[in-house]
């Protein structure tokens, strides 16, 4: 059972378009990760969310959780070529274990 | 700062053969984990470990993985026999301490069963 569904599966854009990638679940998550992962490497960790409602901005990114801790959403604006790669949201349960979402895969195109 | 090190970066085996694969955490990390990914989708974690003990293997299928931890480092994942569904990246990764921090990411080993 996959705890953590996200949205969209697939997205390719032009460079300089925004776009908003949801991590949706029916369970409450201490704390929620996003994680960027490129071709052959392990995801890389952009943010930590730990309060309903909390907004974090890093760059071009936007992360909010929502109000229940039960999802999260994912900003981008005037996405760049550098931005391509899959998305993952983590949420923590109970016993600090992380489990991720079904991935969101950007391409942004020149 | 070295990164978490995996070994071997890809293997291929046939069905019913067994395969094992070895983690390196960064050092001082307190938790290890393996997780499996198939392709295009999220990891799912397989098993975790806090120092050498076992917090997590709920979702390990035991009957073919083992997973230890000697000594709280080094990590190794077995698989005995494969089948042709665990074809998957294999991704371990390590921890300073449990929860709401940062876990580390290695390359990961890419196991393909013919």
């Amino acid at each position: 059972t996959q705890l953590l569904e996200q949205s969209p599966q697939f997205l390719s854009i032009q460079e300089g378009e925004n776009l908003t990638v949801y991590c949706n679940s029916s369970s409450v998550f201490s704390s929620l990760q996003w994680y960027r992962q490129e071709p052959g490497e392990g995801p890389v960790l952009l943010v930590t969310v730990v309060t309903g409602g909390e907004v974090k901005k890093l760059k071009r990114l936007t992360f909010q959780f929502g109000d229940a801790r039960k999802d999260s959403s994912l900003h981008i604006t005037a996405a760049q070529p550098g931005d391509t790669g899959l998305y993952l949201c983590a949420g923590e349960r109970g016993t600090y274990k992380y489990i991720f979402g079904t991935g969101t895969r950007l391409k942004v195109l020149a | 700062e070295a990164g978490v090190a995996q070994s071997p970066r890809y293997k291929i085996i046939e069905k019913r053969q067994s395969v094992a694969f070895w983690c390196n955490p960064i050092s001082g990390h307190a938790t290890l984990y393996w997780y499996q990914q198939i392709l295009g989708q999220g990891p799912k974690l397989l098993i975790q470990f806090q120092n050498n003990g076992v917090v997590d293997d709920s979702q390990l299928p035991k009957d073919r993985f083992s997973a230890e931890r000697l000594k709280g480092v080094d990590s190794t994942l077995k698989i005995q026999p494969a089948k042709l569904e665990d074809s998957a990246v294999y991704l371990c990764a390590s921890s300073l301490v449990q929860g709401g921090t940062e876990a580390f990411f290695g390359q990961g080993t890419r196991l393909t069963v013919v």
